[in-house]
């Protein structure tokens, strides 16, 4: 079956500390996209990509940085450097954003 | 800034009701319109995509309507059922770039 993964479920890490999200699909799909959500917010983009090597900062991408170096895979890293790191994740694809997107079950970062 | 505004926030209605919520969005640089069903602890699932002003689509139970001159959308659910319990998420997509502005979501609880 054709999907969108994120790992892992539940993470929790000590402030100070990066961490690595993960999202894979096996769609065959061009484009990427990380979003976050917060209580009372809608989604946030933070980075999206819509071929590989290449990405773009969304509207929040202060203290995150992604990488591209697959079709299949869009890893978001969470640095030090974000202020507010706790809140869900989200990581969808699609063939276009015109057409709709696929998404995740999402990763709930917890930092300590 | 632009905005998707989605009201109202949440709702509740008993089953068997029929009920609506409508999402705001600028009526320039109008692509599409999409709407998502996001249940708790499952990944939001596209219900429609719409392009056309006057664009009317339906699933099932659910439908929408679509007027991109005045920027809004309305989603209907027909006699309410336990299952349709979920956030109901609208998102605008630009004729430029390719991301996504979503709402904040109706929440629809349905009260047996």
């Amino acid at each position: 079956d054709g999907g969108i993964t994120q790992s892992p479920k539940y993470l929790f890490r000590k402030e100070g500390q990066n961490v690595t999200l993960s999202c894979e699909q096996n769609l065959n799909h061009d484009a990427m996209y990380w979003y976050r959500q917060d209580p009372g917010q809608g989604l946030r983009l933070i980075y999206y990509s819509q071929i590989v090597n290449d990405f773009q900062k969304g509207d929040i991408a202060e203290g995150y940085s992604v990488s591209r170096e697959k079709k299949e895979s869009f890893p978001l890293t969470v640095t030090s450097a974000q202020k507010n790191p706790t809140a869900f994740y989200l990581c969808a694809s699609s063939i276009s954003g015109a057409y709709g997107y696929t998404f995740g079950s999402g990763t709930r970062l917890t930092v300590v | 800034i632009l905005n998707v505004e989605q009201s109202p926030q949440s709702l509740h209605v008993q089953e068997g009701d029929s009920t609506n919520f409508t999402c705001s969005f600028p009526s320039s640089n109008f692509y599409a319109l999409h709407w998502y069903r996001w249940e708790t602890a499952k990944s939001p699932e596209a219900l429609f995509v719409m392009t056309l002003n006057g664009d009317e689509k339906k699933k099932g139970r659910i439908s929408a309507t679509l007027n991109t001159k005045e920027g809004y959308s309305y989603l209907y659910i027909k006699g309410s059922q336990p299952e349709d319990s979920a956030t109901y998420l609208c998102a605008f997509y630009m004729n430029r770039d390719d991301k996504i502005i979503f709402g904040k979501g109706t929440r629809l609880h349905i009260l047996p």
